[in-house]
C-alpha cells in the first residue's frame, strides 16, 4: 500500500518568515495530494490540495508543489503569522481506491512572535 | 447542516469491555472512513465504506468492526477493548464519484482503555 513520509516533525519559525514542509510518497498511482491543518484539540481541515496533473498551486500565503517523477510534494507558507501555529499533515490517495487518504506523520509548526 | 457528528466525544473503558462509536453525516456523502490518531503517527485508516451496505479494511483494522446499514451512519465497534486502542478516533466522509476527494472530518472521539 501507499506510504507517506513527512519532514520535519517539528518546525519553529519567526513570525514573518517562511515555512516549508516536505513529503514523499511511494505509490506512483496516487493522484491526489491534500494538506490538512489541525489546531490543538480540533479536527483536521483541508487547507490546499493538488492533483497529479498540476505542478504547483497557490492560495494567498500558502502554496504546494508536486514533483511526480521524484514522488515528493511540499507545502510552503510565506509571511507566517501566529495563527499558522498548528500541526500540518500531508496525504496521498488514489481516486480509484475509494479516495482513502494515507497521511504523513505530521509537522508541528510553531510561529514565534 | 451539522456536517459530520461523532458520539460519544469522550469515553473511558476497562480492558475487555465493548463499545460502539457512532458517526453520522448529513451531506449525503457516499464514502465514509474511520481513522485513529496517535502522537507522532498521523492518522491511520481503520476501516472505510464506499456506499451503504459496504465496508472494507484499512491500514489498521485488527480489533475493530464496522457497519454501514444506512448511508448517513458509519459505526465503529470494539468488541474487547485493549489499552493499545487508547487513541483519538476521527470519522470522515467524502462525496465520492467525480468529487475532489476532500475528506470532511468529525470533531473526534477520545477513547481511553484502562
Amino acid at each position: 500500500g501507499e506510504n507517506v513520509e513527512q519532514h520535519p516533525s517539528t518546525l519553529s519559525v519567526q513570525e514573518g518568515d517562511s515555512a516549508v514542509i516536505k513529503c514523499t510518497y511511494s505509490d506512483s498511482a496516487s493522484n491526489y495530494f491534500p494538506w490538512y491543518k489541525q489546531e490543538l484539540g480540533k479536527r483536521p481541515q483541508l487547507i490546499i490540495d493538488i492533483r497529479s496533473n498540476v505542478g504547483e498551486k497557490k492560495d494567498q500565503r500558502i502554496a504546494v508543489t508536486l514533483n511526480k517523477t521524484a514522488k515528493h510534494f511540499s507545502l510552503h507558507i510565506t509571511e507566517t503569522q501566529p495563527e499558522d501555529s498548528a500541526v500540518y499533515f500531508c496525504a496521498a490517495s488514489m481516486k480509484a481506491a475509494g479516495n482513502k487518504l494515507t497521511f504523513g506523520g505530521g509537522t508541528r509548526v510553531l510561529v514565534k512572535p | 447542516n451539522a456536517g459530520v457528528t461523532q458520539t460519544p466525544k469522550f469515553r473511558v473503558l476497562k480492558t475487555g469491555q465493548s463499545m460502539t462509536l457512532l458517526c453520522a453525516q448529513d451531506m449525503n456523502h457516499e464514502y465514509m472512513y474511520w481513522y485513529r490518531q496517535d502522537p507522532g503517527m498521523g492518522l491511520r485508516l481503520i476501516h472505510y465504506s464506499v456506499g451503504e451496505g459496504t465496508t472494507a479494511k484499512g491500514e489498521v483494522p485488527d480489533g475493530y468492526n464496522v457497519s454501514r446499514l444506512k448511508k448517513q451512519n458509519f459505526l465503529l465497534g470494539l468488541e474487547s477493548a485493549a489499552p493499545s486502542q487508547t487513541s483519538v478516533y476521527f470519522c470522515a466522509s467524502s462525496p465520492g464519484g467525480p468529487s475532489t476527494g476532500e475528506l470532511f472530518f468529525g470533531e473526534g472521539s477520545r477513547l481511553t482503555v484502562l
